[in-house]
């Protein structure tokens, strides 16, 4: 596609109800990343995808997160059951092969969760 | 990866040019230093990368001392639209160090 896209741009949801955000990459792109963005703050990596695999997971706030890449394309960032403190914008952004110091990273618009 | 400091926040009026300096004293050789550009309700945008002296593209200039310990973000004349948040980053994207810190970035606000 022409540049990274997310759905939903907004999620509603109940506290201790499960979410999937999507992420698709530019095509091509092979490294994909999440990241969560907190009100008034910086972002908070979550998580990187180099194909369909997640070197490290070390990013991932709780056990409640889970993410997957599936064709070395679309990513889905599962959060079960949802607390008020996973209210956030959820950006993805992904790059393409690695052009060593000119990598990169092209954003989505993010999905706007909020947690009631 | 190094750690970067900015300014929490620029005020501006429009025409003027706006410089955001950003410190990163442990900063490895290999390193680059990129900036990105968050507009409200959006995601980052890439907006110039260097590794030492200065670089220029159609948006901004970065210039980087050559103790590299600093870099500064020169953004020409600006206009309201260039109210944004901006990020420093620094790391080594030859590497798989892909764990990048944008922080709480720089809020430049421009006024009229």
């Amino acid at each position: 596609g022409a540049g990274v896209s997310q759905s939903p741009s907004n999620k509603v949801t109940e506290k201790g109800k499960d979410v999937e955000l999507r992420c698709d990459p530019i095509s091509g792109h092979t490294a994909l990343y999440w990241y969560r963005q907190r009100l008034g703050q910086g972002l908070e990596f979550l998580i990187y995808f180099q194909g369909n695999s997640a070197p490290d997971k070390s990013g991932l706030p709780s056990d409640r997160f889970s993410a997957e890449r599936t064709g070395e394309s679309v990513s889905t960032l599962t959060i079960q059951r949802t607390q008020q403190e996973d209210s956030a914008v959820y950006l993805c952004a992904s790059s393409g092969p690695p052009l060593g110091a000119l990598d990169t990273q092209y954003f989505g618009p993010g999905t706007r969760l909020t947690v009631l | 990866l190094a750690k970067t400091t900015q300014p929490i926040s620029m005020d501006s009026y429009e025409g003027q040019e706006v410089n955001i300096t950003c410190s990163h004293n442990n900063i490895a050789t290999n390193d680059y230093i990129t900036w990105y550009q968050q507009f409200p309700s959006q995601g980052p945008r890439f907006i110039i990368q260097g590794y030492k002296t200065k670089v220029t593209n159609e948006v901004a200039s970065l210039f980087i001392p050559a103790d590299r310990k600093s870099s500064t973000l020169s953004l020409p004349r600006v206009s309201l639209s260039d109210t944004a948040v901006y990020y420093c980053l620094v790391g080594d994207f030859g590497s798989n160090d892909y764990k990048l810190s944008f922080g709480a970035g720089t809020t430049v606000t421009v006024r009229a």
